[in-house]
């Protein structure tokens, strides 16, 4: 089936550094991927709407400065989180549709675990 | 936006046993799906429900989608430990192709 591959599972670092999370469809085209964050035992909260090549779409009340999305192919989007404070720690977690519209699965990536020290 | 309510928050039943969660939406319905995640981990798809009264079945899971498309409820007949995780429901935004969530609910199966 479809796999959609997220990197770096886990990831430690310090105040005011950046950090990047790529999000890779391995066996299909994503012309859309989708970012959400969870904060433990709550459910995903979308942050932003990657589309390929053009401009990410967020949601309301987040911050895109903050959350730097790049999509510049169809099987790779990226999440940067520019200077990165202890309150960014969270589980990141992104979708792509393995077809345009709703008709095809969306699947997710493993997550990546946010640290901030 | 598409405001999904999920019931129970959280069970514990005995191994064997038979559950169900639900999923409801004030609004209509277009797509909605279940999904299944142990903490800290990726999302297992389960499935999709997008027809009034369609009903679906993998295993020993079960969803249904009512007729008037806007609760949904997933079925698990003679639990077992595997069982155990949070199932999220999904549905995508009105309007568009977004999908978003419920809140969860925490499965455990107790042996």
């Amino acid at each position: 089936g479809a796999v959609v591959s997220q990197h770096p599972s886990r990831v430690i670092c310090k105040s005011g550094t950046s950090v990047k999370i790529e999000c890779r469809s391995l066996d299909f085209q994503a012309t859309t991927m989708f970012w959400y964050r969870q904060f433990p035992k709550q459910s995903l909260m979308l942050m932003a709407t990657s589309n390929e090549g053009s401009k990410a779409t967020y949601e309301q009340g987040v911050e895109k400065d903050k959350f730097l999305i790049n999509h510049a192919s169809l099987t790779l989007s990226t999440l940067t989180v520019t200077s990165a404070h202890p309150e960014d720690s969270s589980f990141y977690i992104c979708s792509a549709r393995t077809a345009s519209g709703n008709t095809g699965e969306l699947f997710f990536g493993e997550g990546s675990r946010l640290t901030v020290l | 936006s598409q405001e999904l309510e999920q019931s129970p928050q959280s069970l514990i039943v005995q191994e064997g046993k038979n559950l169900t969660i639900n999923c409801t939406s004030s609004k209509t319905l277009y797509g909605l799906y279940w999904y299944k995640q142990k903490y800290g981990e990726g999302l297992i798809f389960l499935m999709m429900l997008q027809k009034g009264g369609e009903e679906k079945s993998h295993e020993k899971i079960t969803a249904k989608l009512d007729e008037k498309k806007q609760q949904s409820s997933l079925h698990i007949t003679a639990s077992q430990p595997s069982h155990a995780g949070i199932y999220l429901c999904g549905a995508d935004r009105r309007g568009s192709y977004i999908p978003t969530f419920g809140r969860g609910t925490s499965l455990i199966v107790h042996p």
